[in-house]
Protein backbone atom coordinates (compact mmCIF):
# COMPACT_ATOMS: atom_id res chain seq x y z
CA UNK A 1 0.00 0.00 0.00
CA UNK A 2 0.73 3.57 -0.80
CA UNK A 3 2.26 6.17 2.10
CA UNK A 4 3.14 9.42 2.21
CA UNK A 5 5.02 11.02 4.55
CA UNK A 6 5.94 15.03 5.50
CA UNK A 7 8.44 16.64 7.85
CA UNK A 8 8.31 18.41 10.25
CA UNK A 9 5.20 18.09 11.99
CA UNK A 10 5.66 21.47 13.32
CA UNK A 11 8.05 24.49 12.65
CA UNK A 12 8.52 27.96 14.58
CA UNK A 13 10.44 30.04 12.38
CA UNK A 14 11.48 33.96 12.67
CA UNK A 15 10.63 36.15 9.77
CA UNK A 16 12.99 36.21 6.78
CA UNK A 17 14.61 32.46 7.93
CA UNK A 18 14.75 30.07 4.65
CA UNK A 19 12.21 26.98 5.04
CA UNK A 20 12.77 23.68 3.95
CA UNK A 21 9.63 20.80 4.15
CA UNK A 22 9.92 17.88 2.99
CA UNK A 23 7.49 15.13 0.98
CA UNK A 24 8.36 11.60 0.71
CA UNK A 25 5.38 8.94 -0.93
CA UNK A 26 6.24 5.11 -0.82
CA UNK A 27 4.50 2.18 -2.33
CA UNK A 28 3.64 3.99 -6.17
CA UNK A 29 5.85 4.96 -8.99
CA UNK A 30 5.89 8.26 -10.92
CA UNK A 31 3.33 9.89 -8.62
CA UNK A 32 1.54 13.17 -9.24
CA UNK A 33 2.64 15.37 -6.15
CA UNK A 34 1.10 18.45 -4.87
CA UNK A 35 1.82 21.02 -2.31
CA UNK A 36 -0.92 23.03 -0.80
CA UNK A 37 -1.64 25.88 2.17
CA UNK A 38 -4.23 25.77 4.44
CA UNK A 39 -4.69 29.37 6.19
CA UNK A 40 -7.14 29.17 9.35
CA UNK A 41 -10.50 28.65 8.66
CA UNK A 42 -10.19 28.41 4.65
CA UNK A 43 -9.92 26.44 2.11
CA UNK A 44 -6.80 24.58 0.39
CA UNK A 45 -4.69 26.68 -1.97
CA UNK A 46 -2.54 24.83 -4.43
CA UNK A 47 0.94 25.87 -4.35
CA UNK A 48 2.67 23.62 -6.92
CA UNK A 49 2.77 20.44 -8.80
CA UNK A 50 4.34 17.69 -10.39
CA UNK A 51 3.84 15.53 -12.93
CA UNK A 52 7.71 13.85 -13.18
CA UNK A 53 11.36 14.71 -11.96
CA UNK A 54 12.25 18.15 -12.27
CA UNK A 55 9.06 18.79 -13.95
CA UNK A 56 7.19 21.99 -11.49
CA UNK A 57 4.35 23.75 -12.71
CA UNK A 58 4.02 27.37 -10.01
CA UNK A 59 0.17 27.95 -9.23
CA UNK A 60 0.73 30.81 -7.30
CA UNK A 61 3.80 33.95 -7.00
CA UNK A 62 5.01 34.10 -3.86
CA UNK A 63 8.23 33.90 -1.99
CA UNK A 64 8.00 29.64 -2.17
CA UNK A 65 10.07 27.43 -4.74
CA UNK A 66 9.50 23.33 -5.37
CA UNK A 67 11.61 20.81 -6.26
CA UNK A 68 11.50 17.26 -7.44
CA UNK A 69 14.87 15.55 -6.90
CA UNK A 70 13.66 11.80 -7.27
CA UNK A 71 10.01 10.51 -8.11
CA UNK A 72 8.63 10.22 -5.01
CA UNK A 73 10.44 13.19 -3.08
CA UNK A 74 8.86 16.83 -3.31
CA UNK A 75 10.39 19.71 -1.49
CA UNK A 76 9.02 22.90 -0.60
CA UNK A 77 11.75 26.04 -0.04
CA UNK A 78 11.76 29.52 0.79
CA UNK A 79 14.92 31.86 0.62
CA UNK A 80 13.42 34.28 3.12
CA UNK A 81 9.84 33.65 4.97
CA UNK A 82 7.32 36.16 5.16
CA UNK A 83 4.58 36.74 8.10
CA UNK A 84 1.70 35.66 5.47
CA UNK A 85 3.70 32.38 4.87
CA UNK A 86 2.12 30.49 8.20
CA UNK A 87 -0.43 27.87 7.87
CA UNK A 88 -0.72 24.47 7.83
CA UNK A 89 1.24 22.66 4.43
CA UNK A 90 0.00 19.53 2.78
CA UNK A 91 2.04 17.08 0.63
CA UNK A 92 -0.46 15.32 -1.83
CA UNK A 93 -0.50 12.31 -4.19
CA UNK A 94 -2.14 10.84 -6.74
CA UNK A 95 -1.59 8.45 -9.48
CA UNK A 96 -2.29 9.96 -12.28
CA UNK A 97 -3.69 7.23 -14.36
CA UNK A 98 -6.94 6.05 -14.68
CA UNK A 99 -10.42 7.28 -14.46
CA UNK A 100 -10.77 8.64 -10.62
CA UNK A 101 -7.13 10.83 -9.98
CA UNK A 102 -7.73 11.08 -6.33
CA UNK A 103 -5.32 12.70 -3.93
CA UNK A 104 -4.03 11.30 -0.62
CA UNK A 105 -2.46 13.82 1.69
CA UNK A 106 0.12 13.58 4.06
CA UNK A 107 0.03 14.34 7.96
CA UNK A 108 0.73 17.66 6.55
CA UNK A 109 3.44 20.53 8.62
CA UNK A 110 1.82 23.47 10.65
CA UNK A 111 4.32 26.25 9.97
CA UNK A 112 4.36 29.91 12.00
CA UNK A 113 5.82 32.43 11.29
CA UNK A 114 6.85 35.10 14.13
CA UNK B 1 -14.07 32.82 -12.03
CA UNK B 2 -14.43 29.46 -10.82
CA UNK B 3 -16.44 28.90 -7.15
CA UNK B 4 -16.96 26.62 -5.27
CA UNK B 5 -19.74 27.22 -2.44
CA UNK B 6 -20.43 25.28 1.48
CA UNK B 7 -22.01 26.33 4.23
CA UNK B 8 -19.43 27.24 6.49
CA UNK B 9 -20.92 25.50 9.55
CA UNK B 10 -23.81 23.24 10.52
CA UNK B 11 -25.01 21.43 14.24
CA UNK B 12 -26.71 17.92 14.05
CA UNK B 13 -27.37 15.98 16.94
CA UNK B 14 -25.48 12.23 17.72
CA UNK B 15 -28.08 9.36 15.71
CA UNK B 16 -29.32 12.14 13.40
CA UNK B 17 -29.14 12.69 9.46
CA UNK B 18 -27.33 15.44 7.87
CA UNK B 19 -27.13 17.16 4.33
CA UNK B 20 -24.03 19.32 3.50
CA UNK B 21 -24.80 21.04 0.09
CA UNK B 22 -22.21 22.07 -2.41
CA UNK B 23 -22.53 23.98 -5.44
CA UNK B 24 -20.10 25.00 -8.06
CA UNK B 25 -19.40 27.17 -10.73
CA UNK B 26 -15.96 25.94 -13.20
CA UNK B 27 -14.27 25.79 -16.32
CA UNK B 28 -15.15 22.21 -16.72
CA UNK B 29 -16.15 19.14 -14.99
CA UNK B 30 -13.93 16.03 -14.45
CA UNK B 31 -15.31 14.58 -11.22
CA UNK B 32 -16.58 16.08 -7.46
CA UNK B 33 -14.84 14.81 -4.73
CA UNK B 34 -15.59 15.06 -0.60
CA UNK B 35 -13.16 14.90 2.32
CA UNK B 36 -13.09 15.06 5.33
CA UNK B 37 -10.61 16.74 7.74
CA UNK B 38 -10.82 16.48 11.77
CA UNK B 39 -8.86 19.58 13.11
CA UNK B 40 -5.48 19.99 12.71
CA UNK B 41 -5.28 16.81 10.62
CA UNK B 42 -4.97 16.19 7.01
CA UNK B 43 -8.25 15.16 4.93
CA UNK B 44 -8.96 11.81 3.94
CA UNK B 45 -10.97 10.98 0.69
CA UNK B 46 -14.53 10.38 1.21
CA UNK B 47 -15.94 10.05 -1.81
CA UNK B 48 -15.98 11.31 -5.65
CA UNK B 49 -19.37 11.77 -8.17
CA UNK B 50 -18.54 11.55 -11.77
CA UNK B 51 -22.24 10.93 -13.25
CA UNK B 52 -25.53 12.48 -12.33
CA UNK B 53 -26.87 10.18 -8.98
CA UNK B 54 -26.10 9.13 -5.49
CA UNK B 55 -23.08 7.22 -4.59
CA UNK B 56 -23.33 4.56 -1.30
CA UNK B 57 -20.55 3.94 1.36
CA UNK B 58 -22.06 3.06 4.49
CA UNK B 59 -23.34 5.64 6.46
CA UNK B 60 -22.20 8.15 4.25
CA UNK B 61 -23.87 8.87 0.66
CA UNK B 62 -22.16 11.84 -1.92
CA UNK B 63 -25.14 13.20 -4.80
CA UNK B 64 -24.22 14.71 -7.73
CA UNK B 65 -26.39 17.10 -10.58
CA UNK B 66 -23.92 18.32 -12.96
CA UNK B 67 -26.85 20.09 -14.81
CA UNK B 68 -27.36 22.42 -11.31
CA UNK B 69 -23.96 22.48 -10.91
CA UNK B 70 -25.12 20.21 -7.24
CA UNK B 71 -23.65 18.06 -4.88
CA UNK B 72 -24.82 17.02 -1.52
CA UNK B 73 -22.76 14.29 1.60
CA UNK B 74 -25.60 13.29 3.68
CA UNK B 75 -24.38 11.42 6.56
CA UNK B 76 -26.49 8.68 8.60
CA UNK B 77 -26.55 7.70 12.24
CA UNK B 78 -24.29 10.41 12.83
CA UNK B 79 -21.49 9.73 15.26
CA UNK B 80 -19.51 11.91 17.81
CA UNK B 81 -16.74 11.21 15.77
CA UNK B 82 -18.13 12.76 12.57
CA UNK B 83 -17.78 16.27 14.12
CA UNK B 84 -15.10 17.54 11.49
CA UNK B 85 -14.96 20.07 8.43
CA UNK B 86 -16.30 18.44 4.93
CA UNK B 87 -14.34 19.85 2.15
CA UNK B 88 -15.95 19.86 -1.43
CA UNK B 89 -13.55 19.66 -4.52
CA UNK B 90 -14.42 19.86 -8.13
CA UNK B 91 -11.99 18.62 -10.85
CA UNK B 92 -12.05 21.13 -13.68
CA UNK B 93 -11.23 20.68 -17.13
CA UNK B 94 -7.53 20.82 -16.40
CA UNK B 95 -7.90 18.31 -14.03
CA UNK B 96 -7.24 20.60 -11.14
CA UNK B 97 -8.81 20.46 -8.02
CA UNK B 98 -11.05 23.50 -7.23
CA UNK B 99 -11.31 23.47 -3.55
CA UNK B 100 -14.22 25.14 -1.15
CA UNK B 101 -14.09 26.61 2.22
CA UNK B 102 -15.10 23.24 4.21
CA UNK B 103 -17.93 23.27 6.38
CA UNK B 104 -17.25 22.48 10.28
CA UNK B 105 -19.61 19.81 11.63
CA UNK B 106 -20.81 20.40 14.97
CA UNK B 107 -22.23 17.04 16.55
CA UNK B 108 -23.79 17.44 19.85
CA UNK B 109 -25.13 14.65 21.88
Amino acid sequence: SQTIHQWPATLVQPVGSPLSLECTVEGTSNPNLYWYRQAAGRGLQLLFYSVGIGQISSEVPQNLSASRPQDRQFILSSKKLLLSDSGFYLCAWSSGTGDVDTQYFGPGTRLTVL
Amino acid sequence: GQNIDQPTEMTATEGAIVQINCTYQTSGFNGLFWYQQHAGEAPTFLSYNVLDGLEEKGRFSSFLSRSKGYSYLLLKELQMKDSASYLCAVMDSNYQLIWGAGTKLIIKP
